[in-house]
């Protein structure tokens, strides 16, 4: 199984921009892992923000993205706001099975 | 209204088993893939399982030839049947699909 790596910690000032990645060991992340990025808060069950690498929900926040960056899968944030500070996970998807990042934790400050 | 409610777990011995139930509501069960994720007291997510749409499943290396994942169509159920339970299966299991997520059920092995 591939080994998906993310930023164990990033920081961002509230307004900012920050852009979360994730890699995998086996190559290039494209669309055919479909990528999705969840938000865990503590004591929270995980909520999906991103599927199939660019796609929201209908609670997903305007500020937050998905995308393809540099051959990772990139969730950017924009306008950062304190209620997003939270644990960060990506799921990607090789051949049929899925493999999640160890998660990036967000600090607001 | 969309819900994902998990039942079954429970503390079991080792070399025990055990079958987590996904009730789900708002929508079946066989019109989109459902997924079973755990998380271990204070680790991160693992993906564990997936039964597709067309009933293919995939399986984690960790529980590969131990757990099955299956779905009643009937009563709009998700399962996951856990074989030879081991102390490093102790999490907090998630059932969810494209979107949605239950708030999980805890299982804890010991002896």
């Amino acid at each position: 199984q591939a080994v998906v790596t993310q930023e164990p910690s990033l920081t961002v000032s509230p307004g900012g921009t920050v852009i979360l990645t994730c890699g995998s060991s086996t190559g290039a992340v494209t669309s055919g892992h479909y990528p999705y990025w969840f938000q865990q808060k503590p004591g929270q069950a995980p909520k999906t923000l991103i599927h199939d690498t660019t796609n929201k929900h209908s609670w997903t926040p305007a500020r937050i993205s998905g995308s393809l960056l540099g051959g990772k899968a990139a969730l950017t944030l924009s306008g950062a706001q304190p209620e997003d500070e939270a644990i960060y996970y990506c799921l990607v998807f090789d051949s049929g099975v899925g493999v999640f990042g160890g998660g990036t934790k967000l600090t607001v400050l | 209204e969309v819900q994902l409610v998990e039942t079954g777990g429970g503390l079991i011995q080792p070399g025990g088993s055990l079958r987590l139930s996904c009730v789900v509501s708002g929508f079946t069960v066989s019109s989109d893939f459902m997924t079973w994720v755990r998380q271990a007291p204070g680790k991160g997510l693992e993906w564990v399982s997936i039964i597709h749409i067309d009933g293919s499943t995939y399986y984690a290396d960790s529980v590969k030839g131990r757990f099955t994942i299956s779905r009643d169509n009937s009563n709009n159920i998700l399962h996951l049947l856990m074989n030879s339970l081991r102390v490093e299966d102790t999490a907090v299991y998630y059932c969810a699909n494209r979107g949605y997520w239950g708030q999980g059920t805890l299982v804890t092995i010991s002896s």
